[in-house]
């Protein structure tokens, strides 16, 4: 049982570069999420997805791109990387929205 | 004010101590409370999930509610070295995806 996984694990791009980290369930949950991490924010909403076809913005969405169109995938997209966005990203899951959600092992970005 | 406050720590305590892991919040809408344990490099675990008030007890771990004082607890009987980690209150409210995840309190249990 995989539940979720994302990948790379690592990643470093440069400036200016498109990057796509993915994530993929196995679990059949509603609802998908985009996190970062940072040191003295903690953990930061970028987007979310009720369901394929439908996403919204959380707290931090600029210079990002989402799409679901399967239930099971949710890519998180930098057009144009920026230094600012090196990060740790995950992914999560929820059944409902509400309450508990389940993360992925996280995706480590540089942007040089 | 932030909406979510946890003690950054570090926490340090003796193997078989009791650990008491707290935040405040600000909005009283919230109703979903959760507790999450994260070790270093990986992702967030969920560990307790409480629905409205009160208490939840898990083995060694038990959580707390307070909505009338916005308070919620983390309690970890006799510490194990194996608990060193950042621990990570969340919450959630019913109305749309309001859901907030604290700072983060780091705790080393020194064997």
């Amino acid at each position: 049982d995989a539940g979720i996984t994302q990948s790379p694990r690592y990643k470093i791009t440069e400036t200016g570069r498109q990057v796509t980290l993915m994530c993929h369930q196995t679990w059949s949950h509603s609802y998908m999420f985009w996190y970062r991490q940072d040191l003295g924010h903690g953990l930061r909403l970028i987007y979310y997805s009720a369901a394929a076809d439908i996403t919204d913005k959380g707290e931090v969405p600029d210079g990002y791109v989402v799409s679901r169109s399967k239930t099971e995938n949710f890519p998180l997209t930098l057009e144009s990387a920026t230094r600012s966005q090196t990060s740790v990203y995950f992914c999560a899951t929820s059944t409902s929205g509400r309450g508990e959600q389940f993360f992925g092992p996280g995706t480590r970005l540089t942007v040089l | 004010q932030k909406e979510v406050e946890q003690d950054p720590g570090p926490l340090s305590v003796p193997e078989g101590a009791i650990v008491s892991l707290n935040c405040t919040y600000s909005n009283s809408a919230f109703q979903y409370f959760m507790w999450y344990r994260q070790y270093s490099r990986k992702g967030p675990e969920l560990l307790m999930y409480t629905y409205s008030s009160g208490n939840k007890e898990d083995g060694r771990f038990t959580a707390q509610v307070d909505k009338s004082s916005k308070y919620i607890s983390l309690f970890i009987r006799d510490s194990q070295p194996s608990d060193s980690a950042t621990y990570l209150c969340a919450m959630s409210s019913d109305y749309g995806q309001n859901f907030v995840f604290g700072p983060g309190t780091r705790l080393s249990v020194l064997p």
